[in-house]
């Protein structure tokens, strides 16, 4: 069982907004920085959303991160079929004195 | 341009040990921390160890405690993984990644592509 808890599964259809949401504790996302990552399987997986919720160079500005106390957000806006994907958050925990992933959500598009 | 390449991966029986390479190239490695993350099969991520620019601290997840260490050599902008007493539930896909700071509170930004790892 994940620190961080996502929903496993999200769908959406073209052009649609998502949020995935990313749930934590004190420890953990409250006093650190969210990221989060995309997964194509089999393939190496990319950070989308880094520190102060920026977008490294080359990500769409479709996506979006936030953050409110222990749960942090990802939000993808216009919705396309090259975004089916599995969604990570990871935070480091001041408790464990190391990093954290969530479960990570596999992504539909319709 | 970063590029992070694994190795060392293969199968190894339960108890033995195992050592992943993963050579750095296209930035100046001692300037940075490095993670190993694994995704075990059907699994999602998990983080497994970081080690500071200049190797003087590493965090490792409670699952590979005292079973595995991680090191690097600035000279060969190379960091390794010493994975000893594995176990079954260790078979994953082994990524390298190359932190965006010095230290081991410096999330992963650029990632290598794995490299495998069965345990049986």
């Amino acid at each position: 069982q994940s620190v961080l808890t996502q929903p496993p599964s999200a769908s959406g259809t073209p052009g649609q907004w998502i949020t995935i949401s990313c749930s934590g504790s004190k420890s953990n996302i409250e006093n650190n920085y969210v990221y989060w990552y995309q997964h194509f399987p089999g393939t190496a997986p990319k950070l989308l959303i880094g520190r102060y919720n920026q977008r490294p160079s080359g990500v769409p500005d479709r996506f979006s991160g936030s953050k409110s106390g222990t749960s942090a957000s990802l939000d993808i806006s216009g919705l396309r079929s090259e975004d089916e994907a599995d969604y990570y958050c990871a935070t480091w925990d001041d408790s464990l004195s190391g990093w954290v992933f969530g479960g990570g959500t596999k992504l539909t598009v319709l | 341009q970063v590029h992070l390449v694994e190795s060392g991966g293969g199968v190894v029986q339960p108890g033995r040990s195992l050592r992943l390479s993963c050579a750095a190239s296209g930035f100046t490695f001692s300037n940075f921390a490095m993670h190993w993350v694994r995704q075990a099969p059907g699994k999602g991520l998990q983080w497994v160890a970081v080690i500071s620019y200049d190797g003087s601290n590493q965090y490792f997840a409670d699952s590979v405690k005292g079973r595995f260490t991680i090191s690097r050599d600035n000279s060969k902008n190379t960091v390794y993984l010493r994975m000893s007493s594995l176990r079954a539930e260790d078979t994953a896909v082994y990524y390298c990644a190359k932190a965006d700071g010095y230290y081991s509170y410096h999330s992963m930004d650029v990632w290598g592509k794995g490299t495998t790892v069965v345990v049986s």
